[in-house]
């Protein structure tokens, strides 16, 4: 089945220590996105990929950065996590083309719980 | 205030109830709309998207009101399964690529 796959789910790092979550997909989609979910709180978009293009949503931290080798990968970089950077992460993909029948849906990776200590 | 808005909930409803949600939005400009459902700890997944005429797939019915910039999701006969947590979705339309709009969600827990 074409899905998003996100490694690891569990993810514990010391403050201050780099950390990388990674997602893949199978669907093709030329968008990919990145968000941050923290309990009771809406997903909250860090950024995405327009096939090659990164957006840098305006309120993201410097501490996050992304990095997409191909269509299928998408990294997510935390140079250096604090406390208040412990969440879901959440990686999702879009087909994003005009007339489409479905357009613009998003389908979500099962995330990575980042402990943060 | 918010961009999307729902009331967190929760709704307590037992088995086979009908129970609707609405969800209001503040961007005229907004397009596209979706219903999400997201488990505790899980990701959110796809319920529905919303077209303007309105749409059913099976027990659920989401209608859409753009002069009262409003969205609804019904769902009849609820089931246990059916707790979780709905989040309302919209995206602008507009030049350029357009993200999506999360709403906060509204809480559902069916009970026995």
């Amino acid at each position: 089945d074409a899905m998003v796959i996100q490694n690891p789910r569990y993810q514990v790092t010391q403050f201050g220590k780099p950390v990388t979550l990674s997602c893949s997909q199978t669907l093709n989609h030329n968008v990919m996105y990145w968000y941050q979910q923290k309990s009771s709180q809406a997903p909250k978009l860090l950024f995405h990929y327009y096939d090659k293009d990164f957006n840098n949503e305006a309120d993201t931290p410097d501490n996050f950065q992304s990095r997409r080798p191909n269509t299928s990968f998408c990294f997510l970089d935390i140079r250096s996590p604090g406390l208040g950077d412990a969440a879901m992460y959440l990686c999702a993909t879009s087909r994003d083309v005009i007339n489409r029948p479905r357009p613009y849906e998003q389908y979500f990776g099962p995330g990575t719980r980042l402990t943060v200590t | 205030r918010k961009e999307v808005e729902q009331d967190p909930g929760p709704f307590n409803v037992p088995e086979g109830a009908t129970v609707a949600f609405n969800c209001t939005y503040s961007n005229s400009a907004s397009q596209s709309f979706f219903w999400y459902r997201q488990d505790c700890r899980k990701e959110p997944k796809l319920l529905m998207s919303v077209y303007s005429s309105g749409n059913e797939d099976g027990r659920f019915t989401a209608q859409l009101n753009r002069a009262s910039q409003y969205i609804s999701l019904l769902i009849r006969d609820s089931k246990l399964s059916d707790s979780a947590t709905y989040l309302c979705v919209v995206r602008r339309t507009g030049t350029g690529f357009q993200k999506l709009v999360f709403g906060t969600g509204t809480r559902l827990l069916v009970s026995p």
